[in-house]
């Protein structure tokens, strides 16, 4: 079975600092890792993701994660946080070839000025 | 193309009634999942279609639900005696599965269900 957890149900940071969101995740199977993004009452769109290769992944909006399968972790960063950038945040997990994902909880980024 | 849509947005609708959802994927993609999202939570997994067929069904899915993809284009989701708990934002995602397995789901902007 496939599970997410995602570290801090909510983080806030000041425009131009760091964003750091925690993503472990579990799978007896090489996983493949997304990053979506939802923002109010929207569907979710696709940050990033990892299927195989170059662990470093970079995604839209100046977003990256790696993949550290020794840590299960695949942690979302952000060098520079905009206000824009202020959403819901979810990570996934699916099993390849299907893209059934199994999400985490979220994380609510607020950014402040 | 215009990507992933849903109808209607936003359905609100008294305990016991029933409700139909429909989704249309992008033209191209095979595969259709349906997901859903309560409050504070992530998104769940529903079922999932490639083509016309019912491929997989979770638990939370009960006899009060029921999906169809009849043609493999668009899809309906539909809740019979609908409860409170049902309230939720049920969203649609599509597909198009290549040989290999580099896949990436688009989803629609969600259908808001309010039951009072």
């Amino acid at each position: 079975a496939q599970s997410v957890t995602q570290l801090g149900s909510h983080v806030s940071v000041s425009e131009g600092a760091l964003v750091l969101l925690r993503c472990n995740y579990s799978s007896s199977v090489p996983p493949y890792l997304f990053w979506y993004v939802q923002y109010p009452n929207q569907g979710l769109q696709l940050l990033l993701k990892y299927t195989t290769g170059a662990t470093l992944v970079k995604g839209i909006n100046g977003f990256e994660a790696e993949f550290k399968k020794s840590e299960t972790s695949f942690h979302l960063t952000k060098p520079s946080a905009h206000m824009s950038d202020a959403a819901e945040y979810f990570c996934a997990v699916s099993q390849y070839n299907t893209d059934k994902l199994i999400f985490g909880t979220g994380t609510r980024l607020q950014v402040f000025p | 193309d215009t990507g992933v849509s849903q109808d209607p947005r936003h359905k609100i609708t008294k305990r016991g009634q029933n409700v139909t959802f429909r989704c249309d994927p992008i033209s191209e993609h095979n595969r259709l999942y349906w997901y859903r999202q309560t409050l504070g939570q992530g998104p769940e997994f529903l079922t999932y279609f490639q083509n016309e067929a019912q491929l997989e069904k979770s638990r939370l899915l009960s006899d009060r639900f029921s999906a169809e993809r009849p043609k493999g284009s668009f899809s309906t989701l539909e809740i019979q005696r609908t409860e409170q708990g049902d309230s939720a934002m049920y969203l649609c995602a599509s597909s198009s599965a290549d040989t290999t397995g580099d896949t990436e789901a688009f989803f629609g902007q969600g259908t808001r269900l309010t039951v009072v």
